[in-house]
């Protein structure tokens, strides 16, 4: 079976420091990548996804940047935290052109202070 | 771009009753409808789903009906419990890549 791993679960971070999320799926290949930002009380902002290695697509303009070294490994970094990162991070997955679900993992909580 | 509505924001039920949360959505083209469960600290998970050419489907206590003139769809919580206690989104989806989602409707069940 799929599953999908998200690492730190908790980050607390100073305004201006980098920052480094990485989520991992097991159990499929070429999978689509996605990450969300949810806000405390609000809905989920789609941030970045990736349909292979290398290959990336931003919804949002901001200071955050996604990348995919390997087929099954999505990384969300930042050169520079701001407040306005704080959030609840999620990364999900797809099985592609074969199907719509979206699976996700088990978030990172992220706070910028 | 894709709009989805969500209402109500907040609902509040006895336990036993029935939950009706409302999404209407604007791509005419959208064809997969997916509802989500998400509980406090947690990522969503997937509880049912519909695609276009479906009306209705159930899933025990359950259920997700589709209307596509009309572009909403709706999810029915029957006998409700405490655990069903969470915030639910609805999406909408075109093509394989890219969900828009709704903005989340907090159920309590009042035991």
């Amino acid at each position: 079976s799929q599953t999908i791993h998200q690492w730190p679960a908790t980050l607390v971070q100073p305004v201006g420091s980098p920052l480094s999320l990485e989520c991992t799926v097991e159990g499929t290949s070429n999978p689509n990548l996605y990450w969300y930002r949810q806000a405390a009380g609000r809905g989920l902002q789609l941030l970045f996804y990736s349909v292979g290695i290398g290959q990336i697509s931003s919804e949002v303009p901001q200071n955050l940047s996604a990348s995919r070294p390997q087929d099954r490994q999505f990384i969300l970094s930042s050169k520079k935290l701001l407040l306005s990162d704080s959030g609840f991070y999620l990364c999900a997955w797809s099985p592609g052109l074969a199907a719509n679900e979206q699976f996700f993992g088990p978030g990172t909580r992220l706070t910028v202070l | 771009g894709e709009n989805v509505e969500q209402h109500p924001s907040t609902l509040s039920v006895q336990e036993g009753d029935s939950a009706v949360i409302k999404c209407t959505y604007s791509d005419s083209a959208s064809n997969y409808f997916p509802w989500y469960k998400q509980e406090l600290g947690k990522g969503p998970q997937l509880i049912i789903d519909i695609r276009s050419n479906v009306g209705e489907k159930k899933d025990q206590r359950i259920a997700v009906t589709l209307n596509k003139t009309a572009k909403h769809f709706s999810l029915h919580i029957t006998e409700t419990q405490p655990e069903d206690s969470a915030v639910y989104f609805c999406a909408v989806l075109r093509g394989y890549q890219k969900v828009t989602f709704g903005i989340g409707t907090k159920l309590q069940v009042i035991p």
